[in-house]
Formats: C-alpha cells, structure tokens, sequence
C-alpha cells in the first residue's frame, strides 16, 4: 500500500498569515497518462471531508483562490496564501492512482 | 444540485450483521464510480470499498475484504455497502462518496458502532 505522510500534523495561525502543510507519498504519483492522482480534503469541525484541490493543483468548484497545491512525483504541498476562521479543521492528503485508496494521517489547522 | 445521504447505521453486537444505503439525487448515479469511506471516533479517513458503473467491478480495503459487500442499484439511485462479521475496530461514521473529480461529494456520513 502507499503510504502518505504529512507533516505538520497540528498547526497555529494567526489570522492572515499563510500556512503550509507538506504530504509525501511512498511511491510516485504520475501516471503513464501524464497526470498526477494527488488530492488535498479538508474536514471542517462536524462535517464530512470536502474536496480542495485535485490532481496536485486544480482548485475544485468553490475553492477560494488563497489555496493552492504543488508538486510532483512523491512531494507535494497545500499551501493557504491567508489563513481564514473559516479554514479550521484538518486538511488530508489522498493519493487516487492505486488501491486502496490510501490518506494521510491529517493536519490540524487552528487559529491562533 | 448533488446530494448523498447515507442510512442504515447504528448500535450492533460483534459478529452480527448491518445494511447502509446511500440515497443519490443531483446527478446522473450510473455515470459515476462510487466509495465509501470511513472514519473511527477522533481518527482519519479510511477507503473502504469501491464499485463501477454497473456494479461489476468492486475492490476492498483489505481490512473488510470477505466481511463487507459493496453494491448498488442505478435504477433506484442507491449504494449499499453489507457489513457481515462485525467487528469493534468497524465502529466508525461511514461515508458514501462519488468519485468525479476524486471524492468531489460526501454524504453527511451515519454511524456504525460495534458493541457488546
């Protein structure tokens, strides 16, 4: 199975300062088609997971522009330009090129 | 506009047996591959199963293969996922998914608690 491993696991920001939060995969995550099968959730306190971003750096519909994805192979980043109230929560990483289907262990964003 | 609503959860002994259903509306339910996920109390996520357009193609977590049966019916715009042998460590909040842009929707999740 891939493993995927994100660091910090908890993180404290002020409001309006950015945050980065790193995830690392066990194995690449480029497929033989050219894209890369990495996506960034984001479970908000009592919610379901909602999507972020999509294959490394496609924000899905909805997504404020202050957060992005980068990387590639096995290295990638979430970064967030402003953090917001509203962005508590945990963000996961998930790799879709295998199964099972495999997330990271969670990064806990609070506001400070 | 898209919406899952997962039912079927509850309080049930080990070894015994448990149905969840996922309600589909909003979308054309044939057109899209189908998971669940779960999550045990103050844990992350786990990918429990998947299933293709027609139901014919599955692939489980190892930790439920053999146990738990993923299907669905198109015409009725439902996911099912059979949970037989149940174990404490399957105590989680169970959520159904779509697969569009990855897990692009998720159902509000129900909760499955495995006790004695």
């Amino acid at each position: 199975d891939i493993v995927m491993t994100q660091t910090p696991l908890s993180l404290s920001v002020t409001p309006g300062q950015p945050a980065s939060i790193s995830c690392k995969s066990s194995q690449s995550l480029l497929y033989s088609n050219g894209k890369t099968y990495l996506y960034w959730y984001l479970q908000k306190p009592g919610q379901s997971p909602q999507l972020l971003i999509y294959e490394v750096s496609s924000r899905f519909s909805g997504v404020p522009d202050r957060f992005s994805g980068s990387g590639s192979g096995t290295d990638f980043t979430l970064k967030i330009s402003r953090v917001e109230a509203e962005d508590v929560g945990v963000y996961y990483c998930m790799q879709g090129i295998y199964f099972p289907r495999t997330f990271g262990q969670g990064t806990k964003v609070e506001i400070k | 506009q898209v919406h899952l609503m997962e039912s079927g959860g509850g309080v049930v002994q080990p070894g015994r047996s448990l149905r969840l259903s996922c309600a589909a509306s909003g979308f054309i339910f044939r057109d899209f591959v189908m998971h669940w996920v779960r999550q045990a109390p103050g844990k992350g996520l786990e990918w429990v199963a998947v299933i293709g357009y027609d139901g014919s193609d599955k692939n489980y977590a190892d930790s439920v293969k053999g146990r738990f049966t993923i299907s669905r019916d198109n015409p009725k715009n439902t996911l099912y996922l059979q949970m037989n042998s149940l174990r404490v460590e399957d105590t989680a909040a169970y959520y159904c998914t779509r697969e569009g842009r990855s897990f692009d929707y998720w159902g509000q999740g129900t909760l499955v608690t495995v006790s004695s």
